[in-house]
């Protein structure tokens, strides 16, 4: 199955940088999720959009479902140390394959002093 | 305390000799699944399960299988593996509705196949 696209591919960054990535899809979703994986982990739900154009905050991460329902991007701003991980993104919630997600390949962030 | 629960974390099998990865969750979640992660592929599902008795394929559901008896368990299945199922599997769930498509994960199981 098709795969959604994630970019940047690995970031590195110094601290106190803002990061930015996105993901973009040939396919309408009516969910994109968030997560953030540390090495050896499950990954952790960061931030849930459930609207188009919906732009949601936790903390220093803001996310926004994309109008068209077909991208989303997550900003991370004022980076720190701990904010080193792999980031992924996830489209789902389809009319027609509900339970059926997709997640982008992943974009590594690596945060120096 | 809410959570996914995968076993074992690691395992190491020959090729053709059956295994089973549980699956529990105490959450009451009518949605679970099973993905894979590869390096440079990010995660791929593999089965999924709205409901008790009711299964249907991911995006790559061949050499596996899996059952959905009881509404907490969703095991899966490698009825005989082989060396291109090494990788991390995850078992998640999710409750169902329009606000509830959020995923929780498990905290993965390293499958080898030698």
């Amino acid at each position: 199955g098709q795969q959604l696209n994630q970019s940047p591919q690995s970031m590195f960054i110094q601290e106190g940088e803002d990061v930015s990535m996105n993901c973009t899809s040939s396919s309408i979703f009516n969910t994109w999720l968030w997560y953030k994986q540390d090495p050896g982990e499950g990954p952790v739900l960061l931030i849930a959009l459930y609207k188009a154009g919906e732009l949601t905050s936790n903390g220093r991460l803001t996310a926004q479902f994309g109008i068209t329902r077909k991208d989303s991007f997550l900003n991370i701003s004022a980076s720190i140390p701990s904010d080193v991980g792999i980031y992924f993104c996830a489209g789902g919630g389809r009319t027609d394959s509900w339970g059926k997600f997709q997640f982008g390949a992943g974009t590594q962030v690596v945060v120096t002093p | 305390e809410a959570q996914v629960t995968q076993n074992p974390r690691y395992l190491i099998t020959v090729t053709g000799k059956k295994l089973t990865v549980t699956c529990s969750q105490n959450m009451n979640h009518e949605y679970m699944s099973w993905y894979r992660q590869d390096p440079g592929l990010g995660l791929r599902q593999i089965y999924y399960s709205m409901n008790v008795e009711v299964t249907d394929k991911g995006d790559v559901p061949e050499g596996y299988k899996v059952s959905r008896k009881e509404k907490r368990n969703f095991p899966l299945i490698l009825e005989s593996p082989s060396p291109n199922q090494t990788s991390l599997y995850f078992c998640a769930s999710s409750p169902l509705g329009d606000s509830g498509n959020t995923i929780y994960f498990g905290e993965g199981s390293w499958l080898t196949v030698v």
